[in-house]
């Protein structure tokens, strides 16, 4: 089954560390993006790859950062630098150029101790 | 003025109750409209797709008013699996990085 997948479902970390969330598609999306979702909140856009060894800053990009050195994988380094990174990340990929329809992950819980 | 409005909620309804939400956004040029669903501490999932002729999938029904610039989502004999967060989400163009998501209307519906 095609499909996106995210691990760990749970993380905790204590302040100060930097820690990966992963990503892996096998939908042959072109397009891959990175959202962070707090209680009360829409979701709001941390990165987006279009294309492979290719990425740009989201509206919140501050303290996160990203690699896209395959189509299928897009993983998420939250650093030490980002202020508040208690929050429910999700992946999510599309067609590049498409509608704007996007599949999602089953998301990441971050929590900092 | 957010991108995308909804109203919060919560939509507290019975089963077999109607229940319709509306949103606006605020982007003139915006080119493709969905409702998504997103249960508890779950992922969002696509609900349908928004055109302008309107659209039916069996309960539900989403209408688009371009001059208006909202959105809606009736849901007709509802059902306790209904409940739910309900996501506006508005495309601005081609290419996912133009999507704008709205907070989400949450619902519950009680026997």
């Amino acid at each position: 089954d095609g499909g996106i997948t995210q691990s760990p479902k749970y993380l905790f970390r204590k302040e100060g560390q930097n820690v990966t969330l992963s990503c892996e598609q096998n939908l042959n999306h072109d397009a891959m993006y990175w959202y962070r979702q707090d209680p009360g909140q829409g979701l709001r856009l941390i990165y987006y790859s279009q294309i492979v060894n290719d990425f740009q800053k989201g509206d919140i990009a501050e303290g996160y950062s990203v690699s896209r050195e395959k189509k299928e994988s897009f993983p998420l380094t939250v650093t030490s630098a980002q202020k508040n990174p208690t929050a429910f990340y999700l992946c999510a990929s599309s067609e590049r150029g498409g509608s704007g329809e996007q599949f999602f992950g089953p998301g990441t819980r971050l929590t900092v101790l | 003025r957010k991108e995308v409005e909804q109203d919060p909620g919560p939509f507290n309804v019975p089963e077999g109750a109607t229940v319709a939400f509306n949103c606006t956004y605020s982007n003139s040029a915006s080119q493709s409209f969905f409702w998504y669903r997103q249960d508890c501490r779950k992922e969002p999932k696509l609900l349908m797709s928004v055109y302008s002729s309107g659209n039916e999938d069996g309960r539900f029904t989403a209408q688009l008013n371009r001059a208006s610039q909202y959105i809606s989502l009736l849901i007709r004999d509802s059902k306790l699996s209904d409940s739910a967060t309900y996501l506006c989400v508005v495309n601005m163009g081609t290419g996912g990085f133009k999507t704008i998501f709205g907070a989400g209307t949450r619902l519950f519906v009680k026997a």
